[in-house]
């Protein structure tokens, strides 16, 4: 079945800086990637999402690139902002299905 | 409008009982989902309902699992003779079957503890 890797388990950046979450997946079937946002005692929120025949996808100042090949997604947060502080998910799926995440980032944005 | 609502907020328990946690999904919403996630740990599939179609429950980790969806609305998860591994957030979304996304929207969760 998919297996989700995601990178660094923590990260901590200055306010103003940008941050970068990488994640790989297993299954070359899986064609949806979505990034959730979960803060303390909170379900994770939807972000962003790209499929698999986009290789990037921007919204204001978070983006995420795939590579299909190397079978490689990204997370892009840029000017970052203390309330960008949470824990980020990524995950994959085929089909927009059942969803198989990663273990998550820690991100801490100092002011 | 109303999201994902899940009962109870927060379950204390026995090991050993049974527990049963509610998730009431958006309204008009075909496919819904339960994930298990565990004290610092990401979020594991458990079981998928979409419409009348039987449900894939590839993810439950035991038989001690089970759940059930009224139609296209409530879903209950219920975990018998509770063991204290089964301490997690259980958390429910919902996903409309139409668009090219079907983006999953998360409920905040049941947080089980079995002492």
């Amino acid at each position: 079945g998919e297996n989700v890797e995601q990178h660094p388990s923590t990260l901590s950046v200055q306010e103003g800086d940008s941050a970068v979450i990488k994640c790989t997946y297993s299954d070359s079937a899986s064609n949806y990637f979505p990034w959730y946002k979960q803060e303390l005692g909170k379900g994770p929120q939807l972000i962003i999402d790209i499929r698999s025949n986009v290789g990037e996808k921007k919204d204001q100042r978070i983006a995420v690139t795939l590579n299909k090949t190397a079978k490689h997604f990204s997370l892009h947060i840029t000017e970052t902002q203390p309330e960008d502080s949470a824990v980020y998910f990524c995950a994959a799926s085929i089909n927009t299905d059942k969803l198989i995440f990663g273990t998550g980032t820690r991100l801490q944005v100092f002011p | 409008g109303a999201g994902v609502s899940q009962s109870p907020s927060n379950k204390v328990t026995e090991k050993g009982k049974d527990v049963e946690l509610r998730c009431d999904p958006i309204s008009g919403h075909t496919a819904l989902y339960w994930y298990r996630q565990r004290l610092g740990q990401g979020l594991e599939f458990l079981i998928y309902f979409q419409g009348n179609s039987a449900p894939d429950k590839s993810g439950l980790p035991s038989d001690r699992f089970s759940a059930e969806r009224t139609g296209e609305s409530v879903s209950t998860l219920t975990i018998q003779r509770t063991q204290q591994e089964d301490s997690a957030v259980y958390l429910c979304a919902s996903s409309s079957r139409t668009g090219s996304m079907k983006t999953q929207y998360f409920g905040p969760g049941t947080r089980l503890l079995v002492l």
